[in-house]
């Protein structure tokens, strides 16, 4: 496609529930990025990609967030027992290499609703 | 940590006058980009500056870089009320990048 595709676009779950989100990347980008976003606030890091290997997953906020990524492409991202705090936009990223030297293009987010 | 810091946190002006905007951050960085964001969705790419540029301009923008005060700043001249967005920079971090909180920009018309 022409841009980072992300879906959906937006998710509202229940308390307690799986969720899966999943992004799909400029075709032939190598890192993919997964940042989230609390209303009003900055970017937090949440995991890259380099190929389907995750060197950096320190920023995975605890062990119900989990990543995959599979033939070099698409992404999904889990979270299981989704909490309120939770509840944020999800946005997903890709670049043509890995490195903080390049420009990272950026899909329009899965917001992301735990009620 | 290397998470840079934006001020002001939110700036009003009115069409047709300059916005500033100044970033911080902690550690040397070989470069520093800055991305606009409407509506709290994805982000847009604006620029990239190298450590070894003090200053870069496209169209109505304007970033410097000064290494030796850890700092740059963008500038939009003639500002217009499609303007009105957060604005961020990012500046590296290990083989990642990271974001300062953003500018929240309004444009009055």
């Amino acid at each position: 496609g022409a841009g980072v595709s992300q879906s959906p676009s937006n998710k509202v779950t229940e308390k307690g529930k799986d969720v899966e989100l999943r992004c799909d990347p400029i075709s032939g980008h190598t890192a993919l990025y997964w940042y989230r976003q609390s209303l009003g606030q900055g970017l937090e890091f949440l995991i890259y990609f380099q190929g389907n290997s995750a060197p950096d997953k320190s920023g995975l906020p605890s062990d119900r967030f989990s990543a995959e990524r599979t033939g070099g492409s698409v992404s999904t991202l889990t979270i299981q027992r989704t909490q309120q705090e939770d509840s944020a936009v999800y946005l997903c990223a890709s670049s043509l290499v890995q490195g903080a030297g390049t420009e990272a293009f950026f899909g329009q987010g899965t917001r992301l609703t735990v009620v | 940590s290397q998470q840079g810091e934006e001020d002001p946190q939110a700036l009003s002006i009115q069409e047709g006058e300059n916005a500033t905007m100044n970033c911080s951050y902690k550690t040397s960085i070989n470069n520093l980009q800055w991305y606009r964001q409407n509506s709290g969705r994805g982000l847009v790419h604006l620029i990239l500056i190298r450590s070894n540029e003090r200053e870069k301009h496209s169209g109505r923008l304007r970033v410097t870089l000064d290494t030796s005060k850890k700092s740059s700043s963008l500038l939009i001249t003639a500002s217009r009320a499609a303007d009105t967005a957060s604005y961020f920079c990012a500046m590296p971090y290990g083989q990642n990048f990271v974001f300062g909180p953003g500018t929240r920009l309004s444009v009055l018309p």
